[in-house]
């Protein structure tokens, strides 16, 4: 099973908004409803951002919004913060092989 | 308080084994597919496997018939087995209930496998 698709970096300026796209197939992203989104800083654990595609854990701030669009799921950050500057990856489960499979992650840079 | 503690990572020899350990605390594992993912340093998140409640046990396709997966919903803890270890699986290993609203990431527990 190969890795979802993410873009190697993103980056703007604080205030701005970054899409990061995670692209799949019609047996993973594009049909399962547990996409997931994580943000991880050097040294740290993954942290949840989105799960079910579009919904927020508690305690994530509501600039972080996730969407689907055919076998595409994106993670939008809006009103970029320093603190934003992290690793992103995406995640979903494969329904025909009853896997799961991450994204190959997305370096996101605040100008 | 939750708590996800991984343990047994260690340096082994090529085609060594290894068993790593999670201990979980503030939620009951029962309810819950619990997943090893783990992360080569410098690079991605990679999945390895997941034991879901009722037994069923998943595998990816580069450990499937060397890793095992398993459970004690008693002791609330997940384990992995592994066997004939290569040196690219060389990586921190995570114990998490991924997908969930309340999903909990441990530290990781390193295992470095080298000659």
């Amino acid at each position: 099973q190969s890795a979802l698709t993410q873009p190697p970096s993103a980056s703007a300026s604080p205030g701005q908004s970054v899409t990061i796209s995670c692209s799949g197939t019609s047996s993973d992203v594009g049909t399962s409803t547990f996409v997931t989104w994580y943000q991880q800083h050097p040294g740290k654990a993954p942290k949840l951002l989105i799960y079910e595609i579009t919904k927020r854990p508690s305690g994530v701030p509501d600039r972080f919004s996730g969407s689907r669009s055919g076998n595409t799921a994106s993670l939008t950050i809006s009103g970029l913060q320093a603190e934003d500057e992290a690793d992103y990856y995406c995640n979903s489960y494969v329904n025909n092989k009853m896997i799961h499979v991450f994204g190959t992650g997305t370096k996101v840079t605040v100008l | 308080e939750v708590k996800v503690v991984e343990s047994g990572g260690d340096l082994v020899q090529p085609g060594g084994s290894l068993r790593l350990s999670c201990e979980v605390s503030g939620f009951s594992i029962i309810n819950y597919c619990m997943h090893w993912v783990r992360q080569a340093p410098g690079k991605g998140l990679v999945w390895v496997s997941r034991t879901c409640p009722g037994g069923i046990a998943d595998y990816a396709d580069s450990v499937r018939g060397r890793f095992i997966i398993s459970r004690d919903n008693a002791r609330n803890a997940l384990y992995l087995q592994m066997n004939n270890l290569r040196v690219e699986e060389s990586a921190l290993y995570y114990c998490v209930n991924l997908a969930y609203s309340d999903e909990k990431w441990g530290q990781g527990t390193l295992v470095t496998v080298s000659s």
